[in-house]
């Protein structure tokens, strides 16, 4: 199992719109909409923040939103705030198993 | 409310067997729609999945850490455990425990997680 593709580092002034990519094959990102992603700042546990491509918990704003084309799926925030500053990973899993993506470090300029 | 604590010897000594324990509080981790997680983290990278147990006995491990791997469930402790054998530096991480919740219509993958705990693999 090879790890999902996900750019090293991503920006955005306050305000804008940042989306994060997360490429798969046809065998994971592009077979099911089993793709999460997560949120983490630095020293503290990952937080849930996106399932099945698109859905958000609650509690988790708006601002953030996934969807899915062919094998990769992509995290969007709308509405950069400073808080959004952290790392994201992307993460399938359907069946028996976990992948997840490299990671992407979000500044906030 | 749910909290997950994990806990174990910071400092393994390599070949050794590293064994923690992930303390789950405000749930019963023998709930049917319940799957317990492990994840580690190594310093300054990415996440790794480990593997996923229930308290039936099924467990599911990343192929890669499968054939050093054990995954346990006490539930008369409410505690998830995890012991990695022939330890080597590259071992060492920051290991998380998790919930996958199935309990529901929707499933929610690895929706909580515990604080962490860093393991080093040194002599």
């Amino acid at each position: 199992q090879s790890a999902l593709t996900q750019p090293p580092s991503a920006s955005g002034s306050p305000g804008q719109s940042v989306t994060i990519s997360c490429t798969g094959t046809n065998s994971d990102v592009g077979a099911q909409n089993y793709v999460a992603w997560y949120q983490q700042h630095p020293g503290k546990a990952p937080k849930f923040i996106i399932y099945e491509v698109r859905k958000r918990p609650s509690g988790v704003p708006d601002r953030f939103s996934g969807s899915k084309s062919g094998s990769t799926a992509s995290l969007t925030i709308s509405g950069l705030q400073a808080e959004d500053e952290a790392d994201y990973y992307c993460c399938y899993y359907a069946g028996r198993s976990v992948l997840f993506g490299g990671g992407t470090k979000l500044t906030v300029l | 409310q749910m909290q997950l604590q994990e806990s174990g010897p910071g400092l393994v000594k390599p070949s050794q067997t590293l064994s923690l324990t992930c303390t789950v509080s405000g749930v019963s981790i023998s709930s049917d729609g319940y799957w317990w997680s492990w994840i580690r983290q190594h310093p300054g990278k990415g996440l790794e999945w480990v593997g996923y147990a229930h308290h039936s006995g099924s467990s599911f491990f990343n192929p890669s850490l499968r054939s050093r791997c054990t995954m346990s469930i006490d539930t008369s402790k409410n505690q998830l455990s995890l012991n990695v054998d022939s330890v080597t530096a590259a071992d060492t991480a920051v290991y998380y425990c998790a919930r996958y919740d199935t309990s529901d219509y929707d499933h929610l993958p690895l929706d909580s997680w515990g604080q962490g705990t860093l393991v080093t693999v040194s002599s």
